[in-house]
């Protein structure tokens, strides 16, 4: 079976400052990650996804992520934090047999401060 | 860019009442998924669709649950009789292809409300 842990429920930075939420992983197989971001009341908004080659993907809105294959994590990174990414991120996973069922971690929610 | 577009955006119905919501995925993906999301809560899967069949459900997607294409471009989600409990968001997903490296893309969502 397949798991998604965000250790965080609630991650605070200041505008200008890094910010990190983090996310580990459990598979069989190789995983495909995947960020999503959601603003109240909306829907969910794709960041960025790891499929292979390079373990740091870029994605939207200036957000990166590293992945991990030892430490089984993908944690999202953004290195100057602007009050507008305050939103709810998930981390999912998806695996490439299993009818491309996606399994979300339980969410973080990121506030930045002025 | 194309969408997945769902309706309606807010549905409210009393306790045991049937709904349905719909879906509009992508027009060439040929695989669909419904999630649904408790308020406050993770984002669960409920069942995957693929050429006019189940691929896989999970254990929330009961008998009171059921998919259909009726056509070659909505994809709906019924409820049979609705309990307080399935108040949530619903999140319609369509894929070209069912490997993981495909990605999903997700409508905005029914927020379903049971009274």
């Amino acid at each position: 079976a397949q798991s998604v842990a965000q250790p965080e429920d609630q991650v605070n930075v200041a505008e200008g400052n890094p910010l990190t939420v983090k996310c580990t992983y459990s598979v069989s197989g190789n995983p495909y990650l995947f960020w999503y971001v959601q603003y109240p009341n909306r829907g969910l908004q794709f960041l960025l996804k790891y499929i292979t080659g390079d373990n740091l993907v870029k994605g939207s809105y200036g957000f990166e992520a590293e992945f991990n294959k030892s430490q089984t994590s993908f944690h999202l990174k953004k290195p100057s934090a602007l009050v507008s990414d305050s939103a709810l991120y998930f981390c999912a996973v998806r695996v490439i047999t299993n009818a491309g069922k996606s399994t979300f971690g339980d969410g973080t929610t990121l506030t930045v401060k002025p | 860019e194309p969408e997945v577009t769902q309706t309606p955006s807010h549905q409210v119905t009393q306790m045991g009442q049937e709904v349905i919501l719909r879906c509009v995925p992508i027009s060439n993906h040929l695989y669909f998924y419904w999630y649904r999301q408790i308020l406050g809560q993770k984002v669960e899967f409920l069942v995957s669709f693929y050429n006019n069949e189940i691929s896989e459900k999970s254990e929330i997607f009961d008998d009171q649950f059921s998919v259909e294409r009726p056509d070659g471009s909505n994809f709906t989600l019924k409820i049979r009789s609705t309990k307080l409990e399935d108040s949530a968001m619903y999140f319609c997903a369509s894929s070209e292809l069912w490997r993981g490296d495909y990605e999903q893309y997700f409508g905005p969502g029914t927020r379903l409300t049971v009274t």
